[in-house]
């Protein structure tokens, strides 16, 4: 009974591909996040989605796309894969929006190695 | 611009020993302080949730500080286990932006020898 799952947890692709990975959780949250860890471990917010709406989009190139079709899920599609897209990346959620502090449960990572 | 610096960057302790982690943030203007646990190839574990009204919270071995004004916090656990071992992450939640997104440290990594 996984709270948080992604797949694929491994995604290992060419230069110049595009890829997604999915994310799913099934605690009726409201609120769910993508996170990029790099390779010196620092895990940084990329987007932030709330009842399907993008609410926190920071500074990631466009290729980066996030599509949330139900409140369940929250995919990530890359376009046009670049070598210093490697890293873990990180689907997270919370039950409501933080405005007061929410504790968040995150899934197991993707590791995505771009050759 | 928030930053948020936790040191040390490494430890390494026999079981049985009480340890301190700590934190540090530029901006004391946060919403609260989380702290969570990552093990090698997992996601992160949400261990606890600080408000920024409150100045300590405990789970169980754990024990979490919160000084605003001083932009520090710290975790304490007692009596060390090598379960334990992991990396410990600070993350805040910082007012300024108006967007609530969490700011992570880099983390510490923490051994437990048997």
């Amino acid at each position: 009974d996984t709270a948080v799952s992604q797949t694929p947890k491994y995604l290992v692709t060419q230069m110049g591909n595009d890829k997604s990975i999915k994310c799913e959780q099934n605690l009726g949250h409201d609120t769910m996040y993508w996170y990029k860890q790099d390779s010196k471990k620092f895990l940084k917010i990329m987007f932030s989605y709330n009842n399907k709406e993008l609410i926190i989009n920071e500074t990631v190139p466009n290729r980066f796309s996030p599509k949330s079709p139900d409140k369940a899920h929250l995919n990530l599609h890359i376009n046009s894969l670049e070598l210093g897209d490697s890293a873990v990346y990180f689907c997270a959620s919370s039950q409501r929006w933080p405005e007061d502090g929410e504790t968040q449960y995150f899934g197991p990572g993707t590791r995505l190695l771009v050759l | 611009k928030q930053e948020v610096t936790q040191i040390p960057a490494a430890l390494s302790v026999p079981e049985g020993e009480n340890l301190v982690l700590n934190c540090s943030f530029t901006d004391s203007a946060i919403y609260n302080l989380q702290w969570f646990r990552q093990d090698p190839g997992k996601g992160l574990t949400s261990l606890l949730l600080i408000q920024s009204s409150q100045r300590e919270q405990t789970s169980g071995r754990l024990n979490a500080s919160l000084d605003k004004s001083s932009g520090r916090s710290t975790l304490y656990i007692a009596a060390s286990q090598p379960g334990d071992s992991a990396t410990y992450l600070c993350a805040v939640q910082g007012r300024g932006s108006g967007t609530y997104k969490y700011i992570f440290g880099t983390g510490t990594r923490l051994k437990v020898l048997a």
